[in-house]
């Protein structure tokens, strides 16, 4: 069964950086999996935030960037927002019309 | 203006059979998803449709569970047949951007139950 694993936390002064990664339980991440990343503020529906590796959906701030960083997905938040405080999730196409869920990583914001 | 509504939620006796509907508007339902979220956890992929009508499934629903859509409405289904306690979750209906493997469009989801 793929596992694709997020750091479980982490936490982010407001203005500064942070990059979460989405790795695979056996093998590396690359373009050819897709990976896509949203946001969850708990109780609501997920917001996209980025597809295929690095495109932003429309409207979301260029504050968040997609990327492959040596064998993982990520996503770089830049200029932390109080807003930012949600739930991320990484999604990758595992082809033949199946995807998976990573873990999710809770954002804070302090 | 893109919009997906969810309906048919509700509480249900485990063995039980429940069809979810997602009512889109704006565009035309070609690649669609269903994902899923238990209480308290994370997102989980569900089943997804494709333009022609190819259909996939998560191994946990598969052979319970069945997606379709009815182009004359616009709609997509989620046939739930033999609900387990573990099916208990909110339900969201997601818009694939063709081509990119990627969600862009979501619903606002709805809750299954499944509960003696």
């Amino acid at each position: 069964q793929t596992v694709l694993t997020q750091e479980p936390s982490f936490s982010v002064s407001p203005g500064g950086t942070v990059t979460l990664t989405c790795g695979l339980s056996s093998g590396s991440v690359s373009t050819s999996y897709y990976p896509s990343w949203y946001q969850q503020i708990p109780g609501q529906a997920p917001r996209t935030l980025i597809y295929s590796t690095n495109t932003r959906s429309s409207g979301v701030p260029d504050r968040f960037s997609g990327s492959i960083l040596g064998n993982k997905a990520a996503l770089t938040i830049t200029g932390a927002q109080a807003g930012d405080e949600s739930d991320y999730y990484c999604v990758l196409y595992m082809g033949s019309g199946i995807y998976v869920f990573g873990t999710g990583t809770k954002v804070t914001v302090l | 203006e893109v919009q997906l509504v969810e309906s048919g939620g509700g509480l249900i006796q485990p063995g039980g059979s429940l069809r979810l509907s997602c009512a889109a508007s704006g565009f035309t339902v070609n690649y669609m998803s269903w994902v899923r979220q238990a209480p308290g956890k994370g997102l989980e992929w569900v089943s997804a449709i494709y333009a022609g009508g190819s259909t996939y499934y998560a191994d946990s629903v598969k052979g319970r569970f069945t997606i379709s859509t009815d182009n004359s409405k616009n709609t997509l289904y989620l046939q739930m047949n033999s609900l387990r306690a573990e099916d208990t979750a909110v339900y969201y209906c997601a818009r694939e951007v063709s081509g990119t493997y990627g969600f862009d469009y979501w619903g606002q989801g709805t809750l299954v139950t499944v509960s003696s």
